[in-house]
């Protein structure tokens, strides 16, 4: 699978868009880019995926650059509850390939 | 429709008791992967499996652990004789059927947290 890398923290102002960014240069045709965060003590969390086209969904929107080399992760009003660590995946489809690796992440911290 | 279900939420077992850690997933689903997560640290990928056989296990330990996902019933991570290191959260997810790429979606539980006193 392809790795990707994130910032390993910021901070958003309540109400304000967060964008969180990940580079995936290496990524191939047929992987997934999937965003999942984790909130303290909490399983991780599914937000959302794409291939090629931006997605949006109630919890947030996803920007795929045309090259598919980058993607961020908006996150329209950021609240306190947003307070997280974010993972960016790249994921493949295959017998072995489906499980999710988790890299380091980005810790989001949202102030008031 | 449930989410997948992991019990206990707390376990505590002395140094070289056995550990079980059991996980239903979500209905209709048929994979399911088993994470750990130690304190202050990364999930780890450790298993996957599929009703009755396991597809990777490239992140278990070599010994002491082993998990099963039968015809009937939760999926089960065993720990056998427990250490101080085995002290981590586990967390169970589950996913459907991978027969298309149209991007399916692994759902985690709540996690299983595990102390070795």
């Amino acid at each position: 699978d392809a790795k990707t890398t994130q910032p390993p923290s910021m901070d958003c102002a309540e109400g304000r868009a967060a964008n969180l960014p990940c580079n995936h240069s290496t990524i191939s045709g047929n992987e997934y880019v999937y965003w999942y965060r984790q909130i303290h003590s909490q399983g991780p969390q599914y937000i959302i995926h794409g291939l090629k086209n931006n997605e949006t969904n109630e919890m947030a929107s996803l920007i795929i650059t045309e090259d598919r080399k980058s993607s961020t992760l908006i996150l329209p009003h950021a609240t306190l509850r947003d307070t997280a660590v974010y993972y960016c995946i790249v994921r493949v489809f295959g017998a072995a390939g489906n499980k999710l690796t988790f890299g380091g992440g980005t810790r989001v911290l949202v102030k008031p | 429709n449930a989410g997948v279900m992991q019990n206990p939420r707390h376990l505590v077992r002395r140094r070289g008791q056995e550990a079980r850690l059991r996980c239903s997933p979500m209905k209709g689903h048929s994979h399911v992967y088993w994470y750990r997560q130690l304190p202050e640290e990364g999930l780890k990928f450790m298993v996957y499996l599929q009703k009755e056989n396991i597809i990777d296990e490239s992140g278990m330990p070599k010994e002491r652990f082993s998990a099963e996902f039968p015809k009937e019933g939760p999926s089960i991570l065993r720990i056998q004789q427990v250490v101080r290191g085995d002290s981590a959260a586990y967390f169970c997810a589950s996913s459907p059927s991978t027969g298309d790429f149209s991007g399916n979606t692994i759902y985690f539980g709540e996690g299983s947290w595990l102390t070795v006193v």
